[in-house]
C-alpha cells in the first residue's frame, strides 16, 4: 500500500457519460497530480494541484476537470466520454510543490468506455 | 524539462547486474535525475534520485558522471520480479510548477 488511495479501481461506462475519479493523497502530502496511461500514449500528465490550488496543466482535455478539496483529496471529472478515453488514470502525491523526494502513485483507476 | 533518451528494451538473466543508461544532454544546473519503476497495471514507484556522482540505496545505484549529460541506473543481481518498465526523468525538483513528464521508458525483461 503506497498510501495514495484511488477509487474506484475499475469503472465501465458508456460513451457520452460522465464519471468522477477520486484520490486521497498520502498523509502529509500537499500536492496531487493526475496522469492518464493508455497503451499507445504512455503516461501523460494531466493536471497538478497544490494545497487546493491548480499549479500546472498538461494535456488535459476541456471535457476533463479536476479539483482539490480542503481535506486535500482530489477528484477528476471526465465528461462526454469517448471510446478513446479508456485508460488507466493514476493519481500521485508529493510533500511539496516540486519533485523532491519523488512522487507516490496510487494503484490507479481503470476506465473502460463502451 | 530536459529531454531524456533511454533504450526501449533490455533483456537480462536472473542474477546478473543490469545497467540502464539514460542520456540527457540538455540537463540544466538545477535539474536532478530521478528513476521510477512501473509494473503492469500499477502506478510508477520511485526508485532513486541524484544530482551528481553516485547514489546508492537498498534497491539500486545511480551513477552520474561529472558532466551530468547521462546517468546509469544499476540493478544488482536482478530477479524475475524486476521485470518492469524503468523511467528516467530529469527536472528541477524544487520547482513548484514543473511536474514529472514521463517518456517511453525502458522495458526490462528478466529471464530465468
Amino acid at each position: 500500500d503506497s498510501g495514495v488511495t484511488q477509487t474506484p479501481k475499475h469503472l465501465i461506462t458508456a460513451t457520452g457519460q460522465r464519471v468522477t475519479l477520486r484520490c486521497s493523497p498520502r498523509s502529509g502530502d500537499l500536492s496531487v497530480y493526475w496522469y492518464q496511461q493508455s497503451l499507445d500514449q504512455g503516461l501523460q500528465f494531466l493536471i497538478q494541484y497544490y494545497n487546493g490550488e491548480e499549479r500546472a496543466k498538461g494535456n488535459i482535455l476541456e471535457r476533463f476537470s479536476a479539483q482539490q478539496f480542503p481535506d486535500l483529496h482530489s477528484e477528476l471529472n471526465l465528461s462526454s466520454l469517448e471510446l478513446g478515453d479508456s485508460a488507466l488514470y493514476f493519481c500521485a502525491s508529493s510533500v511539496g510543490r516540486g519533485q523532491n523526494y519523488g512522487y507516490t502513485f496510487g494503484s490507479g483507476t481503470r476506465l473502460t468506455v463502451v | 524539462l530536459a529531454k531524456t533518451t533511454q533504450p526501449i528494451s533490455m533483456d537480462s538473466y536472473e542474477g546478473q547486474e543490469v545497467n540502464i543508461t539514460c542520456s540527457h544532454n540538455n540537463i540544466a544546473t538545477n535539474d536532478y535525475i530521478t528513476w521510477y519503476q512501473q509494473f503492469p497495471s500499477q502506478g510508477p514507484r520511485f526508485i532513486i534520485q541524484g544530482y551528481k556522482t553516485k547514489v546508492t540505496n537498498e534497491v539500486a545505484s545511480l551513477f552520474i558522471p561529472a558532466d551530468r549529460k547521462s546517468s546509469t541506473l544499476s540493478l544488482p543481481r536482478v530477479s524475475l520480479s524486476d521485470t518492469a518498465v524503468y523511467y528516467c526523468l530529469v527536472g528541477d525538483v524544487n520547482s513548484g510548477n514543473t511536474p514529472l513528464v514521463f517518456g517511453k521508458g525502458t522495458r526490462l525483461s528478466v529471464i530465468a
